[in-house]
């Protein structure tokens, strides 16, 4: 199967950093798509990550191992704004998009 | 700019009645996704097309049909609404290079009564 397992709710306080887990069977995935949700809103692109290591993006930074099926998303210097939904997404052999349920972040002041 | 536009934004329907959801893009985008998206659970792909005139089942099709008879425009049809439909839907659109990233529309509201 192809699944994708992130955590259902995290909770981070307004400042700080979080990092964000998603893990995946290592076979039949390209590459692996990071996207922010705000609650009544459309998915929109963060981050892709298609070689192993860190890509860095301001505050945000993902990071992906093809071999450990494991990726991680990174927010620092957490703002309110960030209280959202964090999706991830695997790439699939047809180029299709695999999706984890979502992390709703809360942040608290 | 307006990127990928969804209508209508909210419908509510009964059992049985049938409808068209729009789907119009102005990126000149080759990919096109229809996803549908229930508490709990990622983003499920209904239907997508790879081009103007091609269509292809995703991993929920039963139910569903689309047409893709402009490259801007991708239409999800209901042809007898049932309650296990009621979802919010989205569609996205990509340009055809590999891994670029899939711009969505911001959402169709369906409650089946």
């Amino acid at each position: 199967g192809q699944n994708i397992d992130q955590p259902t709710e995290m909770t981070a306080t307004e400042g700080a950093i979080v990092q964000i887990n998603c893990t995946y069977q290592t076979s039949g995935f390209n590459g692996l798509f990071w996207y922010q949700q705000h609650a009544g809103e459309a998915p929109t692109f963060l981050s892709y990550n298609v070689l192993d290591g860190l890509e860095e993006k301001g505050r945000f930074s993902s990071f992906l191992s093809r071999s450990k099926g494991y990726s991680y998303l990174l927010l620092k210097e957490l703002q309110m704004k960030d209280s959202a939904s964090y999706l991830c997404a695997g790439i699939n052999s047809n180029y299709q998009l695999i999706w984890g349920a979502g992390t709703k972040l809360i942040i608290k002041p | 700019n307006a990127g990928v536009t969804q209508t209508p934004k909210f419908r509510v329907l009964k059992t049985g009645q049938s409808m068209t959801l729009l789907c119009a893009q102005d990126m000149n985008h080759e990919y096109m996704y229809w996803y549908r998206q229930d508490p709990g659970m990622g983003l499920r792909l209904i239907h997508y097309s790879v081009g103007e005139g091609t269509t292809a089942k995703g991993e929920v099709p039963d139910g569903y049909n689309v047409s893709r008879l402009k490259k801007q425009n991708f239409l999800l049809g209901l042809e007898s609404a049932a309650p296990s439909q009621t979802s919010v839907y989205f569609c996205a659109s990509r340009a055809g290079q590999e891994y670029q990233p899939q711009h969505f529309g911001d959402g169709t509201r369906l409650s089946i009564l």
